[in-house]
């Protein structure tokens, strides 16, 4: 069966520092990987997505950004921090394009002080 | 574009009441549509969704969903409230062939006993 990790779980990081956010998936191949971002009462924002390695598409200008070094594998990245950065930040993965299901992994709390 | 609005960022039921979660979609085509549920500090969790298929859907838990085309309605029932069903739901669309879901805000379901 397939599997989402995610990690760190929780992050405190001062403003102006680097992120460095990963996700892999296990069970399946070249998925489609997607960052949301959920900050208190304004649902979920897809930041970017990706349909296969080196492939991001970003819905969100901003200065966060996303890799995808290896097939199952997403990383989500600031050089610099912000506060408004702070949120919960959701790694999600599905088989394809054509309006599958989207399976969510389970979440980094980023509390930027 | 597509979009979601969630009617009511909070429901409160008594234990064994009626749950109605409402849920209305704009597409410019025929859409697939989601319930997502989402439990304190964890990630999304998928209930049900509709795919152009049945338009009675039902999921895990005990919650179903009505696809109504004529209302533009996607709204989530469970016959008898519990305890454990408290947690924020999601509504989510998005147009086959792609892959990206569109959230709503999240109506948080409280159950009081």
């Amino acid at each position: 069966s397939q599997t989402i990790h995610q990690w760190p779980a929780t992050l405190v990081q001062p403003v102006g520092s680097p992120l460095s956010l990963e996700c892999t998936v296990e069970g399946t191949s070249n998925p489609n990987l997607y960052w949301y971002r959920q900050a208190a009462g304004r649902g979920l924002q897809l930041l970017f997505y990706s349909i296969g390695i080196g492939q991001i598409s970003s819905e969100v200008p901003q200065n966060l950004s996303a890799s995808r070094p290896q097939d199952r594998q997403f990383i989500l990245s600031s050089k610099k921090l912000l506060l408004s950065d702070s949120g919960f930040y959701l790694c999600a993965w599905s088989v394809d394009t054509s309006g599958n299901t989207i399976y969510f992994g389970e979440g980094s709390w980023l509390t930027v002080v | 574009a597509q979009s979601v609005t969630q009617l009511g960022s909070h429901v409160s039921v008594s234990e064994g009441a009626l749950v109605l979660l409402r849920c209305n979609y704009s597409s410019s085509v025929p859409p697939y549509l989601f319930w997502y549920v989402q439990y304190p500090n964890q990630g999304l969790q998928l209930l049900l969704k509709y795919t152009s298929a049945a338009t009675l859907v039902k999921g895990i838990n005990g919650f179903e969903a009505e696809f109504k085309k004529s209302e533009t309605s996607f709204h989530l029932t469970k016959p008898s409230a519990h305890m454990s069903d408290a947690a924020e739901y999601f509504c989510a669309v998005s147009r086959p062939g792609y892959s990206t879901l569109t959230f709503g805000k999240g109506t948080m379901l409280l159950v009081s006993p």
